[in-house]
């Protein structure tokens, strides 16, 4: 089992690009969730989803969006980068209610 | 507003002694809570979780200590080994009625040989 497998790993972007990370987990997991993890801030939730076809808002959602076409998969978007977006990024996914969040590798995102 | 907090951004162990790492949480409802372990250029992986229920949780040379009045909750590792030597993330959770995991900031442990 892969588990949990976001692409591309590593990113440049100038300001003002738009770039999509995509994530996909092979758990038949319900839940999925976007974070990113900056120095001295620990992790903080971007946007998460509870199903197919849902999306929602976590802790910082300004300047990204999302989609969940397929359970599998969970797609952050940046429409136009900027260098306050340079940063990890960590895709995690869990079944239901309980359950810990299994992460991916993370994707290094730099925007100049 | 940060609602975990680990207040320690780093921690030095010899090895085979206990390490001790702290998380406080500001919001009472939060009923689930877990630790992580993140190497360098991976991503977290699961290490130990506690329900509001219980008050310590045991998983071989981890335990993680839940203390609800004073909101706060501790992971000891006994005895520490140099491969424990990593960065610690706690999180907090409300089961029933929510679907957001809050993470604090991290700790570095670095155990020394």
């Amino acid at each position: 089992n892969a588990g949990v497998t976001q692409t591309p790993k590593f990113r440049v972007l100038k300001t003002g690009q738009s770039m999509t990370l995509l994530c996909a987990q092979d758990m038949n997991h319900e839940y999925m969730y976007w974070y990113r993890q900056d120095p001295g801030m620990g992790l903080r939730l971007i946007h998460y989803s509870v199903g197919e076809g849902t999306t929602a808002k976590g802790e910082v959602p300004d300047g990204y969006n999302v989609s969940r076409l397929k359970k599998q998969n969970f797609l952050l978007g940046l429409e136009s980068a900027a260098p306050s977006q340079t940063s990890v990024y960590f895709c995690a996914s869990r079944t239901g209610n309980t359950g810990e969040l299994f992460f991916g590798e993370g994707s290094r995102l730099t925007v100049l | 507003d940060q609602q975990v907090k680990q207040n320690s951004p780093s921690l030095s162990v010899q090895e085979g002694r206990i390490s001790i790492l702290n998380c406080d949480y500001t919001n009472s409802m939060f009923d689930y809570f877990l630790w992580y372990k993140k190497y360098p250029a991976e991503g977290p992986t699961f290490l130990i979780s506690i329900s509001s229920i219980k008050d310590k949780n045991e998983d071989g040379r981890f335990t993680v200590f839940l203390n609800k009045s004073a909101k706060h909750l501790s992971l000891h590792i006994v005895p520490s080994q140099p491969g424990d030597s990593a960065v610690y993330f706690c999180a907090a959770s409300r089961v029933h009625t929510g679907n957001q995991f809050y993470f604090g900031t991290g700790t570095s442990l670095t155990v020394i040989p």
